[in-house]
């Protein structure tokens, strides 16, 4: 059963305004949860993260929040540009009992900015 | 550039064939994966190397074979492959095996089809 889930799989919006992108988890040992953007033909590439200790982290455009109690993160994009669009995968980080990291991915959700 | 090279791009094979998937990174990293995506479906780890040494194996079928000569350079050898296998199978390397937020750094991958 998946541990991670974006449950829209796509989601539209107007260059300037804002994007929300949500994601799920089920897990409650994940220590750091990450968020990928890919673009065509090209691997994911990392944007940002968050510590499950905080609730949210900003880096420019983007800022991720978390709600622990929910189980429930959201990257948001302010404003949008039409270069966002792209896959954006939602990613939890849990240990291997080696003490490997081991990440789990959502199916990702496609974000089309509309000039 | 990604700093992760992957090759070749795009591999065709019968069942009956072998064949190999590299994947090489430039970025000084001490950890490298192979992850599984097949349509619809989340990133599935399949293998976590460490400076050489195999780490993990996720429960991956033994007609998948990986190999690690020095720490930039990953394989995949490939040998008797079913149609269920064909997916996009993506590289990535982290600084550390361990440690809180080490984002993985992905290639662009191999499109696998299987006839």
């Amino acid at each position: 059963d998946q541990q991670v889930k974006q449950n829209s799989p796509s989601l539209s919006v107007q260059e300037g305004r804002i994007s929300i992108l949500n994601c799920d988890y089920t897990n409650s040992m994940f220590d750091y949860f990450l968020w990928y953007k890919k673009y065509p033909a090209e691997g994911p590439t990392f944007l940002i993260s968050i510590s499950s200790i905080k609730d949210k982290n900003e880096d420019g455009r983007f800022t991720v929040f978390l709600n622990k109690s929910a189980k429930h993160l959201s990257l948001h994009i302010v404003p949008s540009q039409p270069g966002d669009s792209a896959v954006y995968f939602c990613a939890a980080e849990a240990l291997f009992q080696t003490g490997a990291n081991n990440l789990f991915f959502g199916t990702g959700t496609r974000l089309t900015v509309i000039p | 550039e990604t700093g992760v090279t992957q090759t070749p791009r795009h591999l065709v094979m019968g069942m009956t064939n072998k064949k190999s998937l590299k994947c090489e990174q430039h970025l000084g990293h001490n950890a490298m994966y192979w992850y599984k995506q097949s349509a619809k479906k989340p990133l599935e780890l399949m293998f976590v190397y460490s400076l050489e040494e195999r780490v993990e194996n996720n429960s991956v079928p033994s007609r998948f074979s990986p190999e690690c000569p020095n720490s930039s350079h990953l394989f995949l050898h490939l040998h008797t492959l079913q149609p269920e296998d064909s997916a996009l199978y993506l590289c990535a390397s982290s600084q550390d095996l361990r440690g809180p937020n080490q984002p993985q750094h992905f290639g662009d991958g191999t499109r696998l089809s299987i006839l």
